[in-house]
């Protein structure tokens, strides 16, 4: 079936410096997400994007956050600086449409440790 | 608010056995209902989905569930398990109004499946 690939699977990060996660979404899919997932804590919908915007985002989406898919390409998940409460499983996922039957396709996940 | 509870953490079975697994989930609109499973270093993937008519779904591998609007509901059923179903389990939930489909996920059930 469709895939959706995360880069890096793991990352060990020293506190306050910069990380990107990667996303390669499904090839025709439109729509989008983030998702953060605290070990032993349930997921939680961090944002979504669609031609280029952020459509929504939750109060888990700090400031220093920040997501793009220049030209098409990875859809990154930026994280500057990053803090210990960081540490988490980020999944992205992808969808073709925005309508809330349109099932979402999700990557392994991204683990990162902020040390 | 929209909320999802899987109540067991952990469920351990025999193979060959049956299975129940356990959603609750709160919501004042109608919702879209989703089971996901997530096997060892994969991304999840979804089972099967409900937004109305027949309240018992199909999914794959032999997994079914039922949605319950009066319980408010929407366990995931099988009616005999083999070890490689082991993995977790998530039940989400999808306001049919609002779109961007941001999904709302219950703690997630580890299945263990003896052989």
């Amino acid at each position: 079936g469709p895939k959706v690939l995360q880069i890096p699977s793991h990352q060990i990060i020293d506190m306050g410096q910069m990380v990107t996660l990667n996303c390669d979404p499904v090839s025709n899919h439109l729509y989008f997400y983030w998702y953060k997932q605290i070990l032993g804590q349930q997921m939680e919908f961090l944002v979504n994007f669609y031609n280029g915007k952020v459509m929504e985002k939750s109060k888990l989406f700090k400031d220093q956050f920040s997501v793009e898919r220049p030209d098409g390409s990875y859809f990154t998940l930026k994280i500057q600086p990053t803090a210990l409460e960081d540490s988490a499983v980020y999944f992205c996922a992808s969808s073709f449409g925005t309508f809330s039957g349109n099932t979402l396709y999700f990557g392994e996940g991204s683990r990162l440790i902020v040390v | 608010a929209q909320s999802v509870t899987q109540p067991d953490a952990r469920v351990t079975v025999s193979e060959g056995a049956s299975l129940q697994l356990r959603c609750k989930y709160s919501y004042s609109g109608t919702p879209y209902l989703f089971w996901y499973v997530q096997y060892p270093r994969q991304g999840l993937q979804l089972l099967l989905k409900y937004y109305s008519g027949d309240p018992v779904v199909q999914g794959v591998n032999g997994f079914e569930a039922e949605f319950s609007k009066s319980n408010s509901s929407f366990h995931l059923r099988k009616a005999s398990v083999h070890w490689s179903d082991s993995a977790v389990y998530f039940c989400v939930l999808s306001a049919a109004t609002g779109g961007n489909n941001k999904l709302t996920f219950g703690q997630g059930t580890v299945l263990s499946v003896i052989p």
